[in-house]
């Protein structure tokens, strides 16, 4: 069974530049979540993508998109990149028995992302 | 507002020496609570999910609780390859989202 997945490792971006990163879920899994953690802090929910279509969302800007494809496989697009989005980019796949059922995530490695 | 809090934000232990990390959430309806380890610059690893109060659950030298308030995971006899963060989340509310502690640092000194 393959994991969670993520590319790419590391990337360097300089501000008001836009960047997209990809996600592939774990085998089976049909929803997938997208978290940004700061140093030194926990993960923050960006959004939540289940079957294809966003069911949720935390308090980020309209320049943080995202989409699922068909295969559940995902990407985060960042538009207007700002110096203070430099983190690291978790996603997390899940087998969802429906919206907040309290169902595992499991995440993958992550990106590391830095704006210069 | 919906929030998880843990303590202490650094442990420091000797290779042996027992304890116990706490997880103090107020998360409306909740629905699971979820604890994770996480190595530096890695993503987190899922350790385990307790549903309600009163339940337990164990993994090698790690044993996590859950009560109404608060959550722990207690830490036998741990080795140096315990040295970690552990993450502590919450999923309730409307969406399926987790919400997170700011996790706490673990050494364990051999």
């Amino acid at each position: 069974e393959t994991g969670v997945t993520q590319s790419p490792t590391h990337l360097i971006k300089t501000r008001g530049q836009q960047v997209t990163l990809r996600c592939s879920s774990q085998s089976g899994h049909n929803t997938v979540s997208w978290y940004q953690q700061a140093l030194g802090q926990g993960p923050q929910f960006i959004f939540q993508y289940y079957r294809e279509e966003e069911n949720g969302r935390g308090n980020f800007p309209p320049r943080f998109s995202g989409l699922q494809f068909p295969n559940y496989s995902s990407e985060l697009n960042v538009n207007a990149l700002e110096l203070d989005d430099s983190a690291l980019y978790l996603c997390a796949s899940s087998l969802s028995r429906g919206v907040g059922a309290g169902d595992t995530q499991y995440f993958g490695p992550g990106t590391r992302l830095t704006v210069l | 507002e919906d929030q998880v809090t843990q303590s202490p934000e650094a442990l420091r232990l000797q290779e042996g020496e027992s304890s116990s990390l706490n997880c103090s959430y107020t998360v409306s309806g909740l629905r699971g609570l979820f604890w994770y380890r996480q190595d530096p610059g890695k993503g987190p690893e899922f350790l385990f999910t307790l549903y309600s109060a009163g339940e337990e659950k164990e993994k090698e030298r790690l044993k996590a609780t859950l009560t109404k308030k608060e959550s722990f995971l207690h830490i036998t006899a741990p080795k140096p390859e315990d040295s970690a963060t552990y993450l502590c989340a919450g999923e309730g509310g409307s969406q399926g989202n987790l919400i997170f502690g700011k996790g706490t640092k673990l050494s364990v000194k051999p």
